[in-house]
C-alpha cells in the first residue's frame, strides 16, 4: 500500500537555526512526493513537488526538499527558520491508484514550532 | 481573488439534521476534492470529481452525497449528521498534481 509517514509530531527550532521535517514514503512506481503546509485555522498551501529532475526541490517561502531515493525519505529542510513559518506541514505522495488525477495520502503532518 | 471558496466557514448543527457545505473554484481545474480532516490533523479523501464525473469515493457512509452542477463547484449534501461527522472538511480542486485548498468548513454535530 502507498503511504507516507512523518515520524516526528512535533518539531521545535530557534529562530535562524536550519530546520528540518522529515518524511519517508512507501510507494510502487515512480513516486511523486509533495510538501504542503498548514497554518492555524487555514486550509492546506503547497510548497514544493518532486516528480523526476534534481534531487534538490526548492518551493515557496525558502523551503526546500531533498529526495532519496535509497533511504526513500523526502525530507523538507529550511536553512534559516523564521517565527512566522510555525505551522502543520503535510508531506503527501500521489496514489498511483488513485485514478488519472492524481489523488495524494498525506502523512499524519508535523506541528513546528519556531521560537524567537 | 479568493481561488477555492467553501461557505460556510463554521457550521454548528444537531444531530440528525441535514446539511450541506459548498464549494467553488475560479481557477478553471477540472478536477476537484473533498478531504476531511479529523481532530488529530489527519487528512483524508473522500471524494473527487473530474469535469463534474465522480473517479474516487472513497469509503464513507452514504449519508455523504457529493454533487458537481458544473466542473467549477462541488457541493457536499450530508443527510442524518453524527456526532462522528465532526471535524474540518476541504475542497481542493487541481491541475498538474498540485492541489489547491479550500479554507476549510468547520463542522461541529452536538
Amino acid at each position: 500500500a502507498q503511504s507516507v509517514a512523518q515520524p516526528e509530531d512535533q518539531v521545535n527550532v530557534a529562530e535562524g537555526n536550519p530546520l528540518t521535517v522529515k518524511c519517508t514514503y512507501s510507494v510502487s512506481g515512480n513516486p511523486y512526493l509533495f510538501w504542503y503546509v498548514q497554518y492555524p485555522n487555514r486550509g492546506l498551501q503547497f510548497l514544493l513537488k518532486y516528480i523526476t529532475g534534481d534531487n534538490l526541490v526548492k518551493g515557496s517561502y525558502g523551503f526546500e526538499a531533498e529526495f532519496n531515493k535509497s533511504q526513500t525519505s523526502f525530507h523538507l529542510k529550511k536553512p534559516s527558520a523564521l517565527v512566522s513559518d510555525s505551522a502543520l506541514y503535510f508531506c503527501a505522495v500521489r496514489d498511483p491508484y488513485g485514478g488519472s488525477q492524481g489523488n495524494l495520502i498525506f502523512g499524519k503532518g508535523t506541528k513546528l514550532s519556531v521560537k524567537p | 481573488d479568493t481561488a477555492v471558496s467553501q461557505t460556510p466557514k463554521y457550521l454548528v448543527t444537531q444531530m440528525g439534521n441535514d446539511k450541506s457545505i459548498k464549494c467553488e473554484q475560479n481557477l478553471g481545474h477540472d478536477t476537484m476534492y473533498w478531504y476531511k480532516q479529523d481532530s488529530k490533523k489527519f487528512l483524508k479523501i473522500m471524494f473527487s470529481y473530474n469535469n463534474k464525473e465522480l473517479i474516487i469515493n472513497e469509503t464513507v457512509p452514504n449519508r455523504f452525497s457529493p454533487k458537481s452542477p458544473d466542473k467549477a463547484h462541488l457541493n457536499l449534501h450530508i443527510n442524518s449528521l453524527e456526532l462522528g461527522d465532526s471535524a474540518v472538511y476541504f475542497c481542493a480542486s487541481s491541475q498538474e498534481g498540485v492541489k489547491t485548498f479550500g479554507p476549510g468548513t468547520r463542522l461541529t454535530v452536538t
